[in-house]
């Protein structure tokens, strides 16, 4: 069975500074995806950035960048430059690429507060 | 990009009464829908898959007479919470799969609230 973790129910960060969000995980699985949403007060789920389990590279998204350390099993959200917008919600999943239809499974999620 | 409408985003009704929650997928065939239920301040928990044309599958604690969901088509299903109870008050999102890397998409979600 997958899990994520998400261990840091609430952060604060200042504006324009950088702030990490962590996920680990535990899957049995090989081949595998992961995911990072943001979930603002309206409630929609917005997909930020997604890593493989055989990409090489962190994957980045113009602010977002993924710290992915596979040995230690650990996919943790990086924000540069954080902006009053941030402030929301965010969750970490993954979810098994070898299984056609697999749900993702989400962490419990981190509250970011952006202070001006 | 793909999209998944979803409505109503808010709806109040009363003890006893059903409720029907609809997704559409408006640009692509969804042939799998997963619905997920999120209580104030919780993660997202997934409650059953449904397959175009086939019975759901429910996961474990979720009751399937009460919350009954249909596929009937690709690109609509839909999630009727019967007998609303307060207890059933909750976020309730859908999430389809498509043919991307990304591999899902979300509706904007549904607040419920039963009084």
């Amino acid at each position: 069975a997958q899990k994520i973790t998400q261990t840091q129910p609430g952060m604060f960060v200042q504006e324009k500074e950088a702030v990490t969000l962590d996920c680990t995980y535990d899957t049995s699985d090989p081949s595998y995806g992961l995911f990072w949403y943001k979930q603002p007060s309206s409630g929609e789920m917005i997909f930020l950035i997604y890593q493989g389990s055989y990409d090489q590279q962190n994957a980045t998204e113009g602010r977002y960048s993924l710290n992915f350390q596979k040995a230690r099993k650990s996919a943790n959200l990086v924000i540069s430059a954080s902006q009053l917008g941030d402030s929301a919600m965010y969750f970490c999943a993954m979810r098994d690429l070898n299984s056609g239809n697999t749900p993702l499974v989400f962490g419990k999620g981190t509250r970011l507060s952006v202070i001006a | 990009g793909a999209v998944v409408s979803q409505h109503p985003s808010r709806v109040i009704c009363k003890s006893g009464t059903s409720v029907k929650i609809e997704c559409r997928s408006l640009d692509f065939q969804a042939t799998t829908m997963f619905w997920y239920r999120q209580f104030p301040k919780q993660s997202l928990m997934l409650m059953a898959t449904s397959n175009e044309g086939s019975k759901a599958t429910y996961e474990q604690g979720v009751e399937k007479d009460k919350f009954l969901i249909n596929h009937a088509s690709l690109t609509l299903s839909t999630l009727t919470v019967t007998s609303a109870h307060p207890e059933d008050s909750s976020f309730y999102i859908c999430s389809a799969r498509v043919d991307s890397i990304y591999g899902y998409t979300f509706g904007s979600g549904t607040r419920l609230t039963v009084v």
